[in-house]
């Protein structure tokens, strides 16, 4: 159990669109959801904070207009990249909180971005 | 300021060697640990967690120490295998169900 997916795992687009990325808990129930940002041979950087059915909280130096994240409902959360640049390549990983005894995070496979 | 801390960029052992991780932190707030496993282009897999109220954790080949004066933590992994070449992060939170803040990671190379 506890398995969080991404979607799509890797993609290309062309400087000024937007590409959005899909965060699901697949066998539980996750009200809150944090999205990462790694870059090459660099620690997890949290960008957001996701909580269903409520606005992310973004951490210091995230553009919160640039990064839209929504989280509909407790096993989806979405972060949009919008007018991508190439500074925008990375890697981004989602993480989904289970309330259970301990609160863990699950972490998903990641989506790699490239902007051309 | 990294309030999260692994110092040694990476680390070389013999297969069969004990493997030692080493991790360090400034907040005194934290006061939940976790050590993750992160292979390239993969998200990171957790692998042990340690609370404040505890030194010691053990699950199989990894052990996490915490010594808490020295706001320091530590991966044992015992005996080490090649499968084990990867990239370990440890985190820490203020309490289990906040927010991690990562080090910066250690590359792990267990050969042969």
């Amino acid at each position: 159990g506890a398995v969080v997916s991404q979607h799509p795992s890797w993609v290309i687009c062309k400087s000024g669109t937007s590409v959005k990325i899909e965060c699901r808990s697949l066998d539980f129930q996750a009200t809150t959801m944090f999205w990462y940002r790694q870059f090459p041979k660099q620690s997890l950087m949290l960008m957001a904070t996701s909580n269903e059915g409520s606005k992310a909280t973004y951490e210091q130096g995230v553009e919160k207009d640039k990064f839209l994240i929504n989280h509909a409902s407790l096993t989806l959360s979405t972060l949009t990249v919008t007018s991508a640049h190439p500074e925008d390549s990375s890697f981004y990983i989602c993480s989904a909180m289970r309330l259970a005894g301990w609160n863990e995070q699950f972490f998903g496979p990641g989506t790699r971005l490239t902007v051309l | 300021d990294q309030q999260v801390k692994q110092n040694s960029p990476s680390l070389s052992v013999q297969e069969g060697r004990i493997s030692i991780l080493n991790c360090d932190y400034t907040n005194s707030m934290f006061d939940y640990f976790l050590w993750y496993k992160k292979y390239p282009a993969e998200g990171p897999t957790f692998l042990i967690s340690i609370s404040s109220i505890k030194d010691k954790n053990e699950d199989g080949r990894f052990t996490v120490f915490l010594n808490k004066s020295a706001k320091h933590l530590s991966l044992h992994i015992v005996p080490s295998q090649p499968g084990d070449s990867a990239v370990y992060f440890c985190a820490a939170s203020a309490d289990a169900g906040n927010m991690l803040t990562f080090g910066g990671g250690t590359r792990l190379m267990v050969k042969p």
